[in-house]
């Protein structure tokens, strides 16, 4: 199973690009990476999963670089309301039982006016 | 489309007693996943469950914990005889299919405090 490593926390401004990074050096062939948001007293909310290169979306862009050992979660213009935990995630894509998802403690960002 | 409900949102208990906590899958998903998450921590695997059988339940503990997702209802989370430690906010999640890229939708969760 590979370990994610995350920063703990980071701060931003409104309408500045925020940039999570992950780190996963073990991920597997048949892995791909998924990011979740949660906001305080909620479930888990998906916001986008790659394979590899780039992969955008109407809320934030996920870029691989071709080794894979890493991956980064891009939200533009971020407003107050992006405040919350982004979680990243590795998923084996062979689960024949199941995708459980392993959770770490997140990158817990804040932003301000 | 309704998303992943859960019920209660919130529960309390008294140590000795049981939970009972539900989920109802999203429309059209038959694969239904429990997780617990304790303060300040990230969610963690407890079963994983189609309808009428239980696949993983591997980060369910052994005793006072059980799940099912019978052919008609909701999912049910039970906890016997809780203890202190049982505190935590429990979330349910449905996917359509298992395996692939199936993305987990996730319910807002029941919030269990033992007394």
């Amino acid at each position: 199973l590979a370990k994610t490593t995350q920063p703990i926390s980071m701060d931003s401004y409104e309408g500045q690009e925020v940039n999570i990074t992950c780190s996963h050096n073990n991920i597997a062939t048949n892995d791909y990476i998924t990011w979740y948001q949660q906001f305080p007293s909620q479930g888990p909310r998906f916001i986008i999963q790659g394979y590899k290169t780039k992969v955008t979306n109407e809320v934030a862009s996920l870029f691989i670089p071709a080794d894979r050992k890493s991956s980064t979660l891009s939200l533009p213009r971020v407003s107050l309301s992006d405040t919350a935990v982004y979680y990243c995630l590795v998923v084996n894509i062979l689960t024949g039982g199941g995708n459980k998802l392993t959770f770490g403690t997140g990158t817990q960002l804040k932003v301000e006016l | 489309n309704a998303g992943v409900m859960q019920n209660p949102r919130h529960l309390v208990r008294r140590r000795g007693q049981e939970a009972r906590l539900r989920c109802s899958p999203m429309k059209g998903h038959s694969h239904v996943y429990w997780y617990r998450q304790l303060p300040e921590e990230g969610l963690k695997f407890m079963v994983y469950l189609q309808k009428e059988n239980i696949i993983d339940e591997s980060g369910m503990p052994k005793e006072r914990f059980s799940a099912e997702f019978p052919k008609e209802g909701p999912s049910i989370l039970r906890i016997q005889q809780v203890v202190r430690g049982d505190s935590a906010a429990y979330f349910c999640a449905s996917s359509p299919q298992a395996g692939g890229q199936e993305t987990q939708y996730f319910g807002p969760g029941t919030r269990l405090l033992v007394l």
